[in-house]
């Protein structure tokens, strides 16, 4: 099992570009989540999703679009970067049970904007 | 205020020392706890969950009270790899996840 990936490890954006966000996970998990990380912060919630098809907002969506068409991917797509999207972005994954088990998370995307 | 809310921190012990490190959450509705650790902004890895009946893992204890809404972590003998930030994680049964700020630990020979 490669667990949870996430591509790409780094990317410098122009304000204003637009770019997605690629994490997939093979291990069958129905829930995935978003989260950003800001420095010396912990982690916010961006988005997630229990199941295909289904996805809720988090904490921080503003700016933010996710689509979940099947169990294994769940991109984050930025439309317009702005510099305060400048970050570290986890993809995480649990084989949920009312929230009781572990998330497993990707080793993280650092988007800078300028 | 914040939904979770952890010791602010640094914490800076000695080899050794026991430390412990407390979590507060607001919303009544959560269902699940758990303790997360995480090294030089990479990502977050499980260190324990935490039930209401208190556990121990090694040097590790987790407490929970619901009716304070409270969560603490212990750590005993405290070793050079303990450390890292330790990210307190609230989940209600929605799947919806919250986590505090972190309590970042540096233990010094």
């Amino acid at each position: 099992n490669a667990g949870v990936t996430q591509t790409p490890k780094f990317r410098i954006l122009k304000i204003g570009q637009s770019m997605t966000l690629q994490c997939a996970q093979d291990m069958n998990h129905n829930y995935m989540y978003w989260y950003r990380q800001d420095p010396g912060m912990g982690l916010k919630l961006i988005y997630y999703s229990v199941g295909a098809g289904i996805t809720d907002k988090g904490e921080v969506p503003n700016g933010y679009n996710v689509s979940r068409s099947t169990t294994e991917d769940f991109p984050l797509r930025l439309e317009l970067a702005a510099p305060s999207q400048t970050s570290v972005y986890f993809c995480a994954s649990t084989y949920d049970q009312g929230g009781t088990d572990t998330q497993y998370f990707g080793p993280g995307t650092r988007l800078t904007v300028l | 205020r914040k939904e979770v809310e952890q010791d602010p921190g640094p914490f800076n012990v000695p080899e050794g020392a026991t430390v412990a490190f407390n979590c507060t959450y607001s919303n009544s509705a959560s269902q699940s706890f758990f303790w997360y650790r995480q090294d030089c902004r990479k990502e977050p890895k499980l260190l324990m969950s935490v039930y209401s009946s208190g556990n121990e893992d090694g040097r590790f204890t987790a407490q929970l009270n619901r009716a304070s809404q409270y969560i603490s972590l212990l750590i005993r003998d405290s070793k050079l790899s303990d450390s890292a930030t330790y990210l307190c994680v609230v989940n209600t049964n929605a799947g919806k996840s919250t986590f505090g700020d972190g309590t970042t630990l540096t233990v010094k020979p």
